[in-house]
């Protein structure tokens, strides 16, 4: 099936160290994005990429690297220097231009700092 | 920052009653779009209107959409327990492609 797989759907991770969420997509869209959501808020925009070996900054980007280095990967790194990385993290990827800028959700992945 | 404001932040009503939600934005959009989560779920597309669009229905779905007063409004008629869940909206603001922004969402409880 066709789709969105995060991963982890559930992480730890201890004060000073960096983790990496996985998105993977098979969708064949170019367009991918990661949110982050915090309890029962809406959802602020990481970084998204437009096209492989290109990402742009979101609202609240500081803290975060990204990497597309395959139209069908866009992992993002939770570094050290995000002081309060608890959230919930949403990966997406836009469809086709026919389709008017749909974006499809991948199931989220848990972080927690311990 | 958030582009969209949705109001009210939660509402509740009975099963088989109207729930109406509204979402405000800041700038000139290409197109709005709805999306509902599930608690601790990714979100899932409802439906979308375009800036040169007035009106839009989906099933028991209804948008509207104001570009004047830079507003929209989800109608979903005949609600269902099901139905209970988040509900956000986006939009994709004039000149910046595919940047796609949320609103903060109403919480939308439906009883039985």
């Amino acid at each position: 099936d066709g789709g969105i797989t995060q991963s982890p759907k559930y992480l730890f991770r201890k004060e000073g160290q960096n983790v990496t969420l996985s998105c993977e997509q098979n969708l064949n869209h170019d367009a991918m994005y990661w949110y982050r959501q915090d309890p029962g808020q809406g959802l602020r925009l990481i970084y998204y990429s437009q096209i492989v070996n290109d990402f742009q900054k979101g609202d609240i980007a500081e803290g975060y690297s990204v990497s597309r280095e395959k139209k069908e990967s866009f992992p993002l790194t939770v570094t050290s220097a995000q002081k309060n990385p608890t959230a919930f993290y949403l990966c997406a990827s836009l469809g086709t231009r026919l389709s008017g800028n749909t974006i499809y959700f991948g199931e989220g992945s848990w972080l927690t700092v311990v | 920052s958030q582009q969209g404001e949705e109001d009210p932040q939660a509402l509740s009503i009975q099963e088989g009653e109207n729930a109406t939600m509204n979402c405000s934005y800041k700038t000139s959009i290409n197109n709005l779009q709805w999306y509902r989560q599930n608690s601790g779920r990714g979100l899932v597309h409802l439906i979308l209107i375009r800036s040169n669009e007035r009106e839009k229905h989906s099933g028991r779905l209804r948008v509207t959409l104001d570009t004047s007063k830079k507003s929209s409004s989800l109608l979903i008629t005949a609600s269902r327990a099901a139905d209970t869940a988040s509900y956000f909206c986006a939009t994709v603001a004039t000149g910046t492609a595919s940047k796609l922004t949320f609103g903060t969402g109403t919480r939308l409880q439906v009883t039985l």
